[in-house]
């Protein structure tokens, strides 16, 4: 079974530049997730989605990061523009949903690595 | 409020050693779960073990077990027979009944030859 695919690794911009990063679900899984990792830190959530409907997106700064999940399949994620700040990893993770905790495991991918200059 | 502590920043061990990664909590609501992830240098974040609120029996998958202790709200990561592949850092987190995690801030592990 394939796991949850990021793309890019890693991305290298000046600030105020846009960037966006992509991210493709283990197949059958409802729920995604996306997360901002800063160095030495554990992740923060951005945004919560079920299929493809926004469940939490109280985190995410919504005058620069914008998300969506058209299809209820793979996800996009924009910073437009980029500050210094928002250097970090970005980390997307996807579950199956449903009742109990076993189908809630969130397994994640490689992450991006983003460098704002 | 809803909190995972990590005390210990970093850790050294033999190889073949035993480990213990320490794990606290504090949340007000009876049901919850307790989970684990490595993280090792390249970035991605593995999932390793879990343990429900409810479970009776501590959780085991290969050479981890959860050390859960319910009235202490504490829930140990133990790594038995340590490789030099264990090295990575190691997260500790709470998912509440909007099946969100709440991160701890993690425990670097470094296993010596």
């Amino acid at each position: 079974e394939a796991g949850v695919a990021q793309s890019p690794r890693y991305k290298i911009i000046e600030k105020r530049q846009s960037v966006a990063f992509w991210c493709n679900p283990i197949s059958g899984h409802a729920t995604l997730y996306w997360y901002q990792q800063i160095l030495g830190q554990g992740p923060k959530l951005l945004i919560q989605f079920q299929n493809n409907g926004v469940v939490d997106d109280s985190q995410l700064p919504k005058d620069r990061f914008s998300a969506e999940r058209l299809k209820g399949v793979d996800s996009t994620l924009k910073i437009q523009p980029a500050k210094l700040e928002d250097s970090a990893v970005y980390l997307c993770a996807s579950s199956l949903a449903g009742g109990g905790w076993a189908k809630n495991i969130q397994y994640f991918g490689a992450g991006t690595r983003l460098s704002v200059l | 409020a809803q909190k995972i502590t990590q005390t210990q920043p970093g850790m050294f061990v033999q190889e073949k050693e035993a480990v213990t990664l320490d794990c606290t909590y504090d949340t007000s609501d009876p049901s919850y779960g307790l989970f684990w992830y490595k993280q090792p240098s390249s970035g991605e974040m593995i999932f390793l073990i879990y343990q429900g609120s409810y479970d009776q029996q501590n959780a085991t998958e290969g050479r981890y077990s959860l050390n859960f202790q319910k009235a202490r709200k504490s829930a140990n990561l133990v790594i038995s027979a340590s490789q030099l592949g264990d090295s990575a850092m190691y997260f500790c987190a709470m998912m509440d009944s909007n099946y969100q995690l709440i991160w701890g801030a993690g425990t670097k592990l470094i296993i010596k030859p």
